[in-house]
């Protein structure tokens, strides 16, 4: 039971150049979260899925795309890397034991991204 | 909108007590709290839930103040291992949420 994984761990990027991060939780949760963490900032939601094949933003979605084809995977994807996404990177998953709230969040080990 | 903790930071010796808190503009349907430590993902402590349900870490203790829409953590006794930022993470009361919205955390220091 690896709980929740992402890769990869540390990427370097160019101003303008693309990647996706990928999420991928072992628990059969149905909500998995992206968040980033900037210093004094705490964590910051960006977007967030409730089920397979549903995705909704969060507080800070610009320059993000998310999809969730399967339950398991979460993918976060930056179209044209821009110094202000300069950032950890952390995904969540939770179980929900009633509709509409959120139970615990597991987080992966985050993904440390510098954009050039 | 963002929860305010307080205080930012805070240095303990073994064996002190310490209290942070978690205040919200608005209602709160839950509030979460996590563990971070440097380097390291964020880590469950425990949730309070509205009504005064309460889960969570044995040797910590929270509170949860409907009417004035703040938490409380007490970390009694402390140990180097408390030492991380901690962090609250609220819910807002209203069907279809599922999402919490993260304070900027307080920096917690143990020292011997």
């Amino acid at each position: 039971n690896a709980g929740v994984t992402q890769t990869p761990k540390f990427r370097v990027l160019k101003t303008g150049q693309s990647m996706t991060l990928l999420c991928a939780q072992d628990m059969n949760h149905e909500y998995m979260y992206w968040y980033r963490q900037d210093p004094g900032m705490g964590l910051r939601l960006i977007h967030y899925s409730v089920g397979e094949g549903t995705t909704a933003k969060g507080e800070v979605p610009d320059g993000y795309n998310v999809s969730r084809l399967k339950k398991q995977n979460f993918l976060l994807g930056l179209e044209s890397a821009a110094p202000s996404q300069t950032s950890v990177y952390f995904c969540a998953s939770s179980y929900s034991e009633e509709a509409g709230s959120t139970d615990t969040q597991y987080f992966g080990p985050g993904t440390r991204l510098t954009v050039l | 909108q963002q929860p305010v903790q307080s205080p930012q930071a805070v240095i303990l010796r073994e064996g002190e007590d310490a209290v942070i808190n978690c205040s919200s503009s608005k209602a709160l349907y839950s509030v979460h709290w996590y563990r971070q430590k440097h380097g390291e993902a964020p880590v469950f402590l425990m949730i309070l839930l509205k009504g005064g349900e309460q889960k969570g870490h044995e040797k910590i203790s929270a509170s949860f103040n409907e009417k004035k829409q703040q938490s409380s953590l007490y970390l009694t006794a402390s140990q180097l291992s408390y030492s991380g930022t901690y962090f609250c993470g609220t819910e807002y009361s209203g069907a279809g949420s599922y999402q919490l919205t993260f304070g900027k955390g307080t920096k917690l220091s143990v020292i011997p």
